[in-house]
């Protein structure tokens, strides 16, 4: 059985960057079968995709977020990590990650909220 | 590239059937068969219902079925249960530089 599990820092500063960590049980990142994403949920709203990366390193991000957004991959340590830059208020959201079969979503952490406030 | 359209609550009584839509455009649900459906609980992380417009995944109810005509999505919920009062999001692959375009979200009530 797949688990992720989000693991950061729950408070961050405004205009500071935004660091999470991925690790994924079960189911090693370098098979290759699958991208990894990113996800986040502000309080109360809807889902928004952030941006996947394959085993390879190669990546993809929302254009919304893309100036700001860094989501790298650590096989040795069967992990992948985001990283959102100047962040504000706006930014406060519980941060998944999952895994991404290319058009859907099948297995998911249990999410991470992430406060942006001084 | 906007949110793909859902009806913000859809109600039912338990044993009953309900159908949330989800309206996106030529770009993304027309185009494509990669719509899927997730199930979220308060405080949950979603839990996918629905793959690539009608598939269910191992271990989800059959009462889950899926579908989709033109640029509207449909997920319809049979005999309804208490523990379907749930959010439900759609989401679809996109031709747009978004790539995944999520739903606005529909609250399922079972009354």
């Amino acid at each position: 059985q797949v688990q992720l599990q989000e693991s950061g820092p729950g408070l961050v500063k405004p205009s500071q960057t935004l660091s999470l960590t991925c690790t994924v049980s079960g189911g090693s990142i370098s098979s290759g079968d699958y991208y990894w994403s990113w996800i986040r949920q502000p309080p109360g709203k809807g889902l928004e995709w952030i941006g996947y990366i394959y085993y390879s390193g190669s990546t993809y991000y929302n254009p919304s977020l893309k100036s700001r957004v860094t989501i790298s991959v650590d096989t040795s340590k069967n992990q992948f990590s985001l990283k959102l830059s100047s962040v504000t208020a706006a930014d406060t959201a519980v941060y998944y990650c999952a895994r991404d079969h290319s058009d859907y979503f099948d297995y998911w952490g249990q999410g991470t909220l992430v406060t942006v406030s001084s | 590239q906007s949110a793909l359209t859902q009806p913000a609550s859809v109600s039912g009584s338990p044993g009953q059937s309900i159908t949330v839509s989800c309206t996106g455009t030529s770009s993304d649900v027309g185009s494509y068969n990669y719509v899927s459906w997730y199930q979220q609980h308060p405080g949950k992380a979603p839990k996918l219902m629905i793959y690539e417009v009608g598939n269910r995944p191992s271990g989800v109810s059959n009462r889950f079925s899926g579908s989709k005509s033109g640029n509207t999505a449909s997920l319809t919920i049979s005999g309804l249960q208490a523990e379907d009062e749930a959010d439900y999001y759609c989401t679809s692959f996109s031709s747009s530089s978004t790539l995944y375009v999520f739903g606005t979200g529909t609250r399922v009530t079972v009354l």
